[in-house]
């Protein structure tokens, strides 16, 4: 199984920040990876697929890069509305694997 | 417009079984690529199983000869049978649509497994 390692687990900032977060294969996932965004009691919303293709409607702040194996999304200047949990999925593989989740407040 | 529906979670005993649907609407189940994902209590995303538009099927080594996936193209829905239900099944389930990542998710149903 492809083990997706997150980090931070939980990251404090402030709105304007720019935040990144990491999500590190266990494997060659050739690009194979989503970014979701979850506010409490609510499902996820997939941001980013295919590791830096924005999903439509998702605003330009957000943007994912890869480089090897390791993962990074990035929230250019963060608003009051991001403050969530976000997790990584890698879909290169089955079983399908999400990361521990990095959960962004203030 | 895409829309998830899932119903049928609850409170069941372990060893109990329980059928989860999820109605769709706005496109057609069975042209398209879905799953099931859960989450425990306070804990992160699980997935536990896909089926494909074609019918290949897989699931989560923690569910495999437990749960069943299927689908009713007549009713627009995605189902999955939990036989031998756990503690550990304890969550919400979420349908969702995707590419093997999902795009579009459901309002999730609570299963809770607890004698």
């Amino acid at each position: 199984d492809i083990q997706m390692t997150q980090s931070p687990s939980t990251l404090s900032a402030s709105v304007g920040d720019r935040v990144t977060i990491t999500c590190r294969a266990s494997q060659s996932i050739n690009s194979w990876l989503a970014w979701y965004q979850q506010k409490p009691g609510k499902a996820p919303k997939l941001l980013i697929y295919k590791a830096s293709s924005l999903e439509g409607g998702v605003p330009s702040r957000f943007s994912g890069h890869e480089s090897g194996t390791e993962f990074t999304l990035t929230i250019s200047s963060l608003q009051p509305d991001d403050f969530a949990t976000y997790y990584c999925q890698q879909y290169n593989s089955y079983p399908l694997t999400f990361g521990g989740g990095t959960r962004v407040d203030i | 417009e895409v829309q998830l529906v899932e119903t049928g979670g609850g409170l069941i005993q372990p060893g109990g079984s329980l059928r989860l649907s999820c109605a769709a609407s706005g496109f057609t189940v069975s042209r398209n690529y879905m799953g099931w994902v859960r989450q425990a209590p306070g804990k992160g995303l699980e997935w536990v199983s896909v089926i494909y538009s074609g019918g290949s099927i897989y699931y989560a080594d923690s569910v495999k000869g437990r749960f069943t996936i299927s689908r009713d193209n007549s009713k627009n829905t995605l189902f999955l049978q939990m036989n031998s239900l756990r503690a550990d099944d304890t969550a919400v389930y979420y349908c969702a649509r995707g590419e093997n990542y999902f795009d579009s998710w459901g309002q999730g149903t609570l299963v809770t497994v607890s004698s």
